[in-house]
């Protein structure tokens, strides 16, 4: 089975805090994503990664960078934590070329981040 | 902006009914459409794909396209307590990322 990992179920951190969010795939996946999610607002992309070293915006990337140095690893960065950042991030990835079901996203047990 | 609207629900539905999910989407030229569950407290999981038009079946569960009308539903019959959760449309267009709906929460009621 693929498995996403998410190093931090729970997180509390201070405003202005530096916070690095983890996320591991053991699949080969070339793809990997960031979401974060709130209640009444839905999944929203943060960024994605197609390949190590490579990064995309998504739709609400301001606050957050990220970093893909290995194929396997995929960390979002809140350079400056906000208490509007409070939320659950989910991590997930998805194998190039529509290998197995195309869209099947395999998603992390998520991390729910508390800014204070 | 890519938009894929969802009623937010409550949806409720007696046990041993149908429950009918329904999704629109604003980009034409989307291809690949998707139906993720979401119980309580966990992450979405696939439940169903479909990529042309007309009918998909799959156990309980079917899902509808109408690339025409921009319109997507996942239908679960004979609805058992255990289909209670968030069900989220998921909407691509070619190799770019999914764009997910906000979620109809559906609640079955024994």
């Amino acid at each position: 089975d693929v498995k996403v990992t998410q190093s931090s179920r729970y997180l509390v951190k201070r405003t202005g805090e530096k916070v690095f969010l983890e996320c591991v795939q053991d699949m080969d996946h070339e793809n990997m994503f960031w979401y974060r999610q709130d209640p009444g607002l839905g999944l929203r992309l943060i960024y994605f990664s197609y390949d190590v070293k490579m990064k995309e915006k998504g739709d609400i990337p301001e606050g957050y960078s990220v970093s893909r140095e290995k194929k396997e690893r995929f960390s979002l960065i809140l350079e400056s934590a906000s208490t509007n950042q409070t939320s659950m991030y989910l991590c997930a990835s998805l194998p190039m070329g529509g290998a197995g079901n195309p869209g099947e996203l395999f998603f992390g047990e998520g991390s729910r981040l508390t800014v204070l | 902006q890519k938009e894929v609207e969802q009623n937010s629900g409550p949806l409720s539905v007696p046990e041993g009914a149908i429950a009918s999910l329904n999704c629109t989407y604003s980009d034409r030229v989307s291809q690949s459409f998707f139906w993720y569950r979401q119980y309580s407290g966990k992450s979405p999981e696939l439940i169903m794909s479909i990529y042309s038009n007309g009918d998909k079946e799959d156990g309980r569960f079917t899902a509808q396209l109408n690339k025409a009308s921009q319109y997507v539903s996942l239908l679960i019959r004979d609805s058992q307590p255990s289909d209670s959760a968030t069900y989220l449309c998921a909407v691509s267009s070619g190799n770019t990322p999914l764009v997910f709906g906000k979620g109809t929460r559906l609640s079955v009621i024994a």
